[in-house]
């Protein structure tokens, strides 16, 4: 059994660029979350997947959107990059029942410039 | 509005000396609370949840609703529990447990 990988470790971008991160769940996994952690903050919620419809959003401008394929892997797309955006990434995978524990991944490291 | 508060930024003790890791909530329904760790260079783990009423690697923690807190125990620290905490909160109680409301976290170090 694979665990939640993400790619790519690190990313720079300029302002006003796009970017695109992915996620692999794991292994029978079938609902993904992102979430966005500043520094010296904690991870706050982006958005979830579900079978590969959006099942919730938290509070994010519509330029943060995402994608969940039949295999449940999953793209955070962010467009118009801001300074501000600069932060880990991270995705977490679930098996999408009741108290289902939420495994993460190592993140993706952004830094806008 | 749903919040979760973590006060210490670092909370620094000796060996052998008791723990206690505090998070509040701001919820207005049923909540259900985690707590996350991060050891050094590696990647967020679920430490326990308050539905489970386990003790995970001599912590503990109990959700108390009038005070609306959640703080985090254990009666001998080790050199091993130097981490990052994270308080979580699910505002999805009883639905998929991957929307959570996290703390700023805060920093455990156990000195020798």
């Amino acid at each position: 059994e694979t665990g939640v990988t993400q790619s790519p470790t690190h990313l720079i971008k300029t302002r006003g660029q796009q970017v695109t991160l992915r996620c692999s769940s794991q292994s029978g996994h079938n609902t993904v979350s992102w979430y966005q952690q500043a520094l010296g903050q904690g991870p706050q919620f982006i958005f979830q997947y579900y079978r590969e419809e959006e099942n919730g959003r938290g509070n994010f401008p519509p330029r943060f959107s995402g994608l969940q394929f039949p295999n449940y892997s999953s793209e955070l797309n962010v467009n118009a990059l801001e300074l501000d955006d600069s932060a880990l990434y991270l995705c977490a995978s679930s098996s999408g029942g009741v108290n289902t524990e939420a495994f993460f991944g190592q993140g993706t490291r952004l830094t806008v410039v | 509005a749903q919040r979760v508060t973590q006060p210490e930024k670092l909370l620094s003790v000796f060996k052998g000396a008791p723990v206690e890791l505090k998070c509040n909530y701001s919820y207005s329904g049923s909540p259900e609370l985690f707590w996350y760790v991060q050891y050094s260079r590696q990647r967020l783990q679920l430490l326990l949840r308050h539905i489970s009423r386990e003790s995970i690697k001599g912590f503990t923690a109990d959700l108390n609703k009038g005070e609306t807190s959640f703080h985090l125990k254990k009666p001998f620290a080790q050199e091993e529990d130097s981490a990052m905490y994270y308080c979580a909160l699910n505002p999805d109680y009883g639905g998929a447990t991957n929307k959570l409301i996290f703390g700023t976290g805060t920093l455990l170090a156990v000195q020798p």
